[in-house]
């Protein structure tokens, strides 16, 4: 069975340049996750989706981030402009959701992202 | 709020040996899960154990263990006969369910264990 699959693996891009990661969870995996995690740090959630429907997306600066998943599969996040502090490791994750009594997440290898 | 702490940023230990990290998490909730995700250098992050904490049985999987001490809110991992390829961040990580629907997962911020040959 193929795992959480991401790309790019690594993007360089210059501050105030759009960027775009794609996530592909595994299959029959109602639940995605969007993470961010820093240098030496734990994952941050920025958004979780439950099908199609973002159920938490508390955490996700609205004002440049945005995120979707069409379809209730793949899913795209995307940051514009990007500054220097958007570098981070991009993280998405997903798990089968509620019919799951503990939720186990896989992730997927994420996307490091480098803002010059 | 519930927050996750792993007050051990870096440990080390021999190949063979036996290596305890910690972990301690702060809630009011009575039912939620705890885990481990083991995070090797290529990045990937797997699940390692999990403890459900309505169970009072320690969870174990293989070489791997937790002390699960609900009322001092302490979830550590033990980790048997250290190999090479258990190098990796070790993250400790907490799940409740909120309402119908929803619920919230805190990582904390991880543990770096280097595996000495």
């Amino acid at each position: 069975e193929a795992g959480v699959v991401q790309s790019p693996r690594y993007k360089i891009i210059e501050k105030k340049q759009p960027v775009a990661f794609w996530c592909n969870p595994i299959s029959g995996h109602n639940t995605l996750y969007w993470y961010l995690q820093n240098l030496g740090q734990g994952p941050e959630l920025l958004i979780r989706y439950e099908n199609e429907e973002a159920v938490d997306d508390s955490q996700l600066p609205k004002d440049r981030f945005s995120a979707e998943r069409l379809k209730g599969v793949d899913s795209t996040l995307k940051i514009q402009p990007a500054e220097l502090g958007d570098s981070a490791v991009y993280l998405c994750a997903s798990s089968l959701g509620l019919s799951s009594s503990y939720n186990e997440q896989f992730f997927g290898p994420g996307t490091r992202l480098t803002v010059l | 709020a519930q927050t996750v702490t792993q007050s051990q940023p870096e440990m080390s230990v021999q190949e063979a040996e036996t290596v305890t990290l910690s972990c301690t998490y702060d809630t009011s909730e009575s039912n939620y899960y705890l885990f481990w995700y083991k995070q090797p250098p290529s990045r990937q992050m797997i699940l390692v154990i999990r403890q459900e904490a309505y169970k009072q049985q320690n969870a174990t999987e293989n070489r791997f263990s937790v002390n699960f001490q609900k009322a001092a809110k302490s979830f550590s991992l033990k980790i048997s006969d250290s190999q090479l390829g258990d190098t990796a961040m070790y993250f400790c990580a907490f799940m409740k369910p909120i309402i119908s629907g929803t619920y919230k997962y805190i990582f904390g911020t991880g543990t770096r264990l280097k595996v000495l040959a």
